[in-house]
């Protein structure tokens, strides 16, 4: 069974420092795939950030990357140089080939502090 | 069309009411999700469909919840027979399908059961 565990309820981080959002995973099966979504107050569910367990190299998007320890089953998600408007409900989730839906952690909400 | 999208964005009923969500996906996408995410909550699975069969109904919670997608399109959430603790928001996303590949979401419907 999968399962998707964020130890982080809440954390806060000054603007323009970096933040690592933690996430811990469990399967069974050697194909999947990680993602971080970002829900603002608004309710919206925003794809930030994706990485395949077969990815060689951490993924990056802009100020988003990813720090994938497969052996540890860590997909920790770093935010450099933090903004404001990154203050928001941060999500990881796990999908794999058994189970073609994402399995969600419980979410750690970040607050950038000026 | 550019993104998911779902309606009504919000409903108020009375308890013993049914209700109706509807859910329209990015064009072209074949896989098609529903969850479910209480106030202060993460997101709870309830049903994925991959085209118009749905491989995967172990989220609903309760015989009084359904689904159905016609035309590899639309879907419909029924819920017969609200009660209080079905007030939630309820998301739909939908993706190309594949593990690697990400779900859109769309900005939900609250549901408020009085």
């Amino acid at each position: 069974a999968q399962k998707i565990t964020q130890t982080q309820p809440g954390m806060f981080v000054q603007e323009k420092e970096a933040v690592t959002l933690d996430c811990t995973y469990d399967t069974s099966d050697p194909s999947y795939g990680l993602f971080w979504y970002k829900q603002p107050s608004s309710g919206e569910m925003i794809f930030l950030i994706y990485q395949g367990s077969y990815d060689q190299q951490n993924a990056t998007e802009g100020r988003y990357s990813l720090n994938f320890q497969k052996a540890r089953k860590s997909a920790n998600l770093v935010i450099s140089a933090s903004q404001l408007g990154d203050s928001a409900m941060y999500f990881c989730a796990l999908m794999d080939t058994g189970r073609r839906a994402l399995t969600f952690g419980s979410g750690t909400r970040l607050q950038v502090q000026p | 069309g550019a993104g998911v999208s779902q309606s009504p964005s919000n409903k108020v009923t009375e308890k013993g009411k049914d209700v109706e969500l509807r859910c329209d996906p990015i064009s072209g996408h074949t896989a098609l999700y529903w969850y479910r995410q209480r106030l202060g909550q993460g997101l709870e699975f309830l049903i994925y469909f991959q085209g118009n069969s749905a491989p995967d109904k172990s989220g609903l919670p309760s015989d009084r919840f359904s689904a159905e997608r016609t035309g590899e399109s639309v879907s419909t959430l029924t819920i017969q027979r609200t009660q209080q603790e079905d007030s939630a928001v309820y998301l739909c996303a939908s993706s190309r399908g594949d593990y690697n590949s990400p779900l859109h979401f769309g900005n939900g419907t609250r549901l408020t059961v009085t």
